[in-house]
């Protein structure tokens, strides 16, 4: 059973550019959380999500920031129009029925 | 709002010596606590979950406790390894939040064990 995949691992856009940051849970896993890793901070919670719904997005930026878990394949975050305060490393998290979260790499985003 | 710290933000020991990592939240009123490891440039990986109903958890040479009341956790790592360096993580759902699962984190504490 492999983990949860996040792809890419890195990624530098330009200021002004979107940036598409794709998770692919764990097999049978139907609850998937985004998180925003700031240099020198902590893990702050983006949105959560289940298939076709976002059930919280209390942790989203207002403007800019997206994301969804379609029915058919990965959970999309996107960022449009990257600015570099957006530079961070992005962690998707997926769980089943359990709580236990279950972490991916990341995607290293770099806003030049 | 609910507000997780740890302290210290960095900590090195030689091996063989016992680690000691403290966490502490502002409001008692959590569902879970979670300790979790963090390697440079990975993902992170639980190391332990703890009920807000238990008062410790323990894994091989993890230990950790809960004294919801005091709004705190610990976390022993027992005979420690080279292996052992890496950032820990402290995080607690809420239980308001406890439907959805959300993590709340603390800033982390560096280990590093001095072969």
């Amino acid at each position: 059973n492999a983990g949860v995949m996040q792809n890419p691992r890195h990624l530098v856009r330009r200021r002004g550019q979107e940036a598409r940051l794709r998770c692919s849970p764990m097999k049978g896993h139907s609850h998937v959380y985004w998180y925003r890793q700031l240099p020198e901070e902590g893990l702050k919670f983006m949105v959560y999500l289940q298939k076709e719904n976002i059930i919280d997005e209390s942790g989203m930026p207002k403007e800019r920031f997206s994301a969804e878990f379609p029915k058919e394949g990965p959970s999309i975050l996107r960022i449009q129009q990257v600015v570099r305060g957006d530079s961070a490393a992005y962690f998707c998290a997926s769980r089943g029925a359990v709580e236990t979260q279950y972490f991916g790499p990341g995607t290293r985003l770099l806003v030049l | 709002k609910q507000e997780v710290t740890q302290i210290p933000a960095a900590l090195s020991v030689p091996e063989g010596e016992n680690l000691v990592l403290n966490c502490s939240f502002t409001d008692s009123a959590i569902y879970n606590l979670q300790w979790f490891r963090q390697d440079p440039g990975k993902g992170l990986t639980s190391l332990l979950l703890i009920q807000s109903s238990q008062r410790e958890q323990t894994s091989g040479r993890l230990n950790a406790s809960l004294d919801k009341s005091s709004g705190r956790s610990t976390l022993y790592i027992a005979a420690s390894q080279p292996g052992d360096s890496a950032t820990y993580l402290c995080a607690v759902v809420e239980e308001v939040w406890a439907a959805g699962n959300k993590l709340t984190f603390g800033g982390g504490t560096r280990v590093l064990v001095k072969p």
